[in-house]
């Protein structure tokens, strides 16, 4: 089975410069989240989705980042104007039912904003 | 709100002896899932090993085993026989039974595992 696909793994753009950066859940699974790792931080849970539907967005940094799920399979997180400070590996995440079972995360992208 | 903490940002171990990382974690709840995941240089995320809360009895996964101590709130991972291939970012992670699917993360404990 494919696990969580997360595209593009690395990306590299000037500042002020939008970026998209897209996912696609494993089938069947009805919980997404996007998680920032840089070294100063950790892992950030960004914003997470039931069922398509956002349910905690509070740790999206500041309005320039935008999440959507527009359908089961898939779903973009959105920086615009991205800034140097965004720099990092973002992270998806799905799983099948929001009180059981583990997440199950993608590889990752890397983002570096020039 | 729940937060985890792993005091140990760096450990060490010989190949095939034994390892033991630390995490505690606050929280006043009582239902609740601990995790440890694994993250190797390809930074791709594993799980290693899960608990519920509700289970007295520790879990285990072949090498790997945790020592859950609810009252104490302690979670340690305890990797026996270790290998190169454990060498690793290891991250504790709580996820509470009444707020969905997120899980909340220390700051994670670098392996390195010397032949």
């Amino acid at each position: 089975d494919a696990g969580v696909i997360q595209s593009p793994r690395h990306e590299v753009t000037e500042m002020g410069q939008e970026v998209t950066l897209r996912c696609k859940p494993i089938s069947g699974h009805n919980s997404l989240f996007w998680y920032r790792q840089t070294m100063m931080r950790g892992l950030e849970l960004l914003i997470y989705f039931n069922n398509n539907v956002p349910i905690d967005d509070s740790g999206m940094p500041e309005d320039r980042f935008s999440a959507k799920m527009p359908n089961a399979s898939f779903s973009t997180l959105k920086i615009q104007p991205s800034e140097p400070r965004d720099s990092a590996v973002y992270f998806c995440a799905s799983s099948r039912a929001t009180n059981t079972g583990e997440l199950f995360f993608g590889e990752g992208s890397r983002l570096t904003v020039l | 709100a729940q937060t985890v903490t792993q005091s140990q940002p760096e450990m060490s171990v010989q190949e095939a002896e034994t390892v033991t990382l630390s995490c505690t974690y606050d929280t006043s709840e009582s239902d609740y899932y601990l995790f440890w995941y694994k993250q190797p240089p390809s930074r791709q995320m594993i799980l290693v090993i899960r608990q519920e809360a509700y289970k007295q009895q520790n879990a285990t996964e072949n090498r790997f085993s945790v020592n859950f101590q609810k009252a104490a709130k302690s979670f340690s991972l305890k990797i026996s026989d270790s290998q190169l291939g454990d060498a690793a970012m290891y991250f504790c992670a709580y996820r509470s039974y009444n707020q969905g699917g997120k899980l909340i993360f220390g700051q994670g404990t670098e392996l390195s595992v010397k032949p």
